[in-house]
Order: C-alpha cells, then sequence, then structure tokens
C-alpha cells in the first residue's frame, strides 16, 4: 500500500530562514507528487506537482522540490521564508494517472516576524 | 473561472441519521475525488467518481457512498452516522487528462 512519511510536524523559522520540509514515499510504480498548502482559514491550494521529465520542480511563491527517485523523497524548500507562509504543508502522492491522494500527516510551519 | 464549491459549508447532525453533502467542480472538470480529514487520520481517500461511474475508492466502510451526476455535480452520503464520522470533508476536482487536483472549501460535519 501506498503510504506518505512527513517527519517534521512543526517548524519554527524566522523571516529570511531558508526551509526545507522532509517527504518519503512508499511505492514501487511510477508515481505522481504534490505539495498542497493550507494558510489558515483557506482551502487546499496546490503549491507545485511532479509528473516527469526534470527532477527539480518550481511552484508558486517561490517554493521547489526535488524528486530523488533513489530516496523515494520529494523534499519542499524555499531559500528565504516570509511571514505569510505561515501555513500546514502537505505532500501527497498518487499512482500516475490516478486520482486517489495518498497524503502524509503534514507539516505546520510558523514563521515568526 | 469559479472553483470548487460544497455546499453545505457546516452541518451538525446527531448519531444515527444520515447526511448528503453536494460538490459543484470547476466548469469543465469530470472527475472528482472526495478525501475526509480529522486530526487523528489526516487526509483520507474516500472515493472518486468520473462520468458517472465510481473509479476509485478509498478503504472506509459501505456508509460512505457517493454519486455524481451528468453536469459532474457529485453527492456523498453517509448513512448511520457515528461520532467518529466528525470531519472536514473535501471534495476536489480536475481535468481529462490531468490528476491534478482542485480542492473546495469543505463540508465540516460534527456529528453529535
Amino acid at each position: 500500500a501506498q503510504s506518505v512519511s512527513q517527519h517534521n510536524h512543526h517548524v519554527i523559522l524566522s523571516e529570511a530562514a531558508s526551509l526545507e520540509l522532509g517527504c518519503n514515499y512508499s511505492y514501487g510504480g511510477t508515481v505522481n507528487l504534490f505539495w498542497y498548502v493550507q494558510y489558515p482559514g483557506q482551502h487546499l491550494q496546490l503549491l507545485l506537482k511532479y509528473f516527469s521529465g526534470d527532477p527539480l520542480v518550481k511552484g508558486i511563491k517561490g517554493f521547489e522540490a526535488e524528486f530523488i527517485k533513489s530516496k523515494f523523497s520529494f523534499n519542499l524548500r524555499k531559500p528565504s521564508v516570509q511571514w505569510s507562509d505561515t501555513a500546514e504543508y502537505f505532500c501527497a502522492v498518487s499512482q500516475t494517472g490516478a486520482n486517489n491522494l495518498f497524503f502524509g500527516t503534514g507539516t505546520r510551519l510558523t514563521v515568526i516576524p | 473561472k469559479a472553483g470548487v464549491t460544497q455546499t453545505p459549508r457546516y452541518l451538525i447532525k446527531t448519531r444515527g441519521q444520515q447526511v448528503t453533502l453536494s460538490c459543484s467542480p470547476i466548469s469543465g472538470h469530470r472527475s472528482v475525488s472526495w478525501y475526509q480529514q480529522t486530526p487523528g487520520q489526516g487526509l483520507q481517500f474516500l472515493f472518486e467518481y468520473f462520468s458517472e461511474t465510481q473509479r476509485n475508492k478509498g478503504n472506509f466502510p459501505g456508509r460512505f457512498s457517493g454519486r455524481q451526476f451528468s453536469n459532474s455535480r457529485s453527492e456523498m452520503n453517509v448513512s448511520t452516522l457515528e461520532l467518529g464520522d466528525s470531519a472536514l470533508y473535501l471534495c476536489a476536482s480536475s481535468r481529462v487528462g490531468t490528476n491534478e487536483q482542485f480542492f473546495g472549501p469543505g463540508t465540516r460535519l460534527t456529528v453529535l
């Protein structure tokens, strides 16, 4: 069965600090990978996605993620966080072409001004 | 283009009752998926509908069911509600040929 692990439950950073959130998945086949963000009081929004090709993908708001197939990882990065990045971040995986997403438990990011 | 809409936004029911939640996908999207979000279990996939047919199903009991109409709108139904069904129910839609899903705001169900 597919599973997704996000090892950081709560991360607290000061503005301008660099961010890296870990995501590891378990699945033997070809996968699509996603990072979603949920800002306080808002619905889930797609930050970025990996379907195929260049393993370094860039998303909205300066976020990027790197797919490392050998490590089954898809870590999210941002060089300099802002207070407005305070939110909960979810990593998700699906079998290629399927619409049933498996989500990690989420990482709550708090950015201190 | 309007996003995914879900109605109602909030519901309070008592144990044993049944509930129906509604989801209108983004115009042109034909796939609708449902998810349950709880503090303990996180986000879990319920089922997906495409062209009025259930295409995928998660690991939930038969009390959870759904359907999709010809205009791609979808409903999910939970019968014989239990306290543990209290959750945020999210609907997501996607276009044909992509599994990039767009989420609605959710329906917050509280079972007393």
